[in-house]
């Protein structure tokens, strides 16, 4: 079945550093992937859509990349802040098919 | 613009008892769909309509869950009867159209059953 896997554990990063989240995806290959914020209490908020023929996408310090060779998605946060802590969730988009997701903390 | 909207925001009832959700997706929006979040873990869809037609509804368990989207526009989850594992977050999210279009997401229903 199809399946996405992002890094289970926690991330902890130092403010003003970058963080970089990692989505795995398996056994299907997306046509474009999602990338969601998620804060405690809150439904996921839309963040960035990158599609199989583009290898990065921009907006403002986030930087999502898609290896469809190695099956990746690189989500990135450039200059990070305490306001970016949240959970980050990729999605095959097309499916509706969400992974678990990676709780980011940003310490000042 | 008014967000997708949710109701109740939390719910607490015994297993084998019924409950209900109630989501006004964005004006508008052609697109509407139910997704369960247990913790720790990422939304998983249960159904999914287009106007008032279901579109995709493989993952619903449809022995206790039904739902359903009258006029095209709020729609209402239901289960009957609850067990423990339905314990989770029920979300809505609406769309202008049905694929690639960014999904808004509403607060969410947290749902504990004891």
């Amino acid at each position: 079945s199809q399946k996405i896997e992002q890094n289970s554990e926690a991330l902890n990063i130092q403010e003003g550093k970058t963080a970089t989240l990692t989505c795995n995806y398996t056994n299907y290959s997306p046509a474009y992937l999602q990338w969601y914020r998620q804060d405690p209490g809150r439904g996921p908020v839309f963040l960035l859509l990158i599609r199989e023929n583009e290898k990065e996408k921009r907006k403002e310090r986030l930087k999502v990349t898609f290896d469809t060779t190695l099956k990746q998605s690189l989500f990135h946060i450039t200059a990070s802040q305490p306001a970016d802590s949240a959970t980050y969730l990729c999605a095959h988009g097309q499916n509706f098919v969400f992974g678990p997701g990676t709780r980011l903390s940003v310490l000042p | 613009e008014a967000g997708v909207a949710q109701s109740p925001r939390y719910k607490i009832i015994e297993k084998r008892q019924s409950v209900a959700f109630w989501c006004n997706p964005i004006s508008g929006h052609a697109t509407l769909y139910w997704y369960q979040q247990i913790l720790g873990q990422g939304p998983k869809l249960l159904i999914q309509f287009q106007n008032n037609g279901v579109v995709d509804d493989s993952q619903l368990p449809k022995d206790r869950f039904s739902a359903e989207r009258l006029k095209g526009v709020d729609s209402t989850l239901k289960i009957q009867p609850a067990k423990l594992e339905d314990s989770a977050v029920y979300l809505c999210a609406s769309s202008m159209g049905p694929r690639t279009d960014t999904q808004y997401f509403g607060p969410g229903t947290r749902l504990t059953v004891l």
